[in-house]
């Protein structure tokens, strides 16, 4: 079972500034990687997929980045509707869909 | 634009049977899409359950939950259905459904519900 560690656990950020969260995978997982942002409240929300491909309608300003086992998800200038839990996902024939831990994005 | 609403009892005995609803509009669950179910527990992070292909002949499940799990579909209501037997408090959640896309092994959740919570209590 491919086991997906996100860090840090918590990312302290002022507005306006670059913000970088981690996904490691135990195993090379290729770029089959995807980043969600989820607020407390509402639906996850699909950033990345591929581990680099902007979903429909997801600003410039988060970027994704990695293959193999390491993983960035890149926010270049943080927005006030950018604090929340972001989580990484890899997909395998089995156990099927792992979540990390998340990391939760906070406002400094 | 495919939306998806979940639906069910809010309060579940335990040992009792968890049964939750996803309404589909905007598409059909006939469509060639895999439908999938999460949830997150209190202070916890995203799990996923398991998964419908559009027709209903075939489901995959989180191998942890899978001895109490089923996972079915009805193509004339356009609805996801899930069943979680025998359920404890480790099962309070918010439950999500989620249109599943990708190809290969690059598959992801692109469109979600917006949950429903299900306490187990007695």
């Amino acid at each position: 079972e491919i086991v997906m560690t996100q860090s840090p656990v918590t990312l302290s950020v002022s507005p306006g500034e670059r913000a970088t969260l981690s996904c490691r995978a135990s195993q090379s997982v290729n770029s089959n990687l995807a980043w969600y942002q989820h607020k407390p409240g509402q639906a996850p929300r699909l950033l990345i997929y591929g581990a680099s491909t902007r979903a429909t309608g997801i600003p410039a300003r988060f970027s994704g980045s990695g293959s193999g086992t390491e993983f960035t998800l890149t926010i270049s200038s943080l927005q006030s509707e950018d604090f929340a839990v972001y989580y990484c996902q890899h997909y395998n024939t089995w156990p099927g869909y792992t979540f990390g831990q998340g990391t939760k994005l906070e406002i400094k | 634009q495919v939306q998806l609403q979940e639906s069910g009892p809010g309060l579940v005995k335990p040992s009792g049977t968890l049964s939750l609803t996803c309404a589909v509009s905007g598409g059909s669950v006939v469509s060639r899409n895999w439908w999938g179910w999460i949830r997150q527990a209190p202070g916890k992070g995203l799990e996923w359950i398991g998964e419908i292909f559009h027709s209903g002949s075939t489901t995959n499940y989180n191998p942890s939950l899978e001895s109490r799990l089923s996972i079915s579909a009805d193509k004339s209501k356009n609805h996801i259905f899930l069943t979680l037997r025998s359920v404890t408090a480790a099962d309070t959640a918010v439950y999500y459904c989620a249109r599943v896309r990708g190809v290969g092994f690059d598959y992801y959740m692109d469109v979600w519900g917006k949950g429903t919570m299900v306490i187990v209590s007695s």
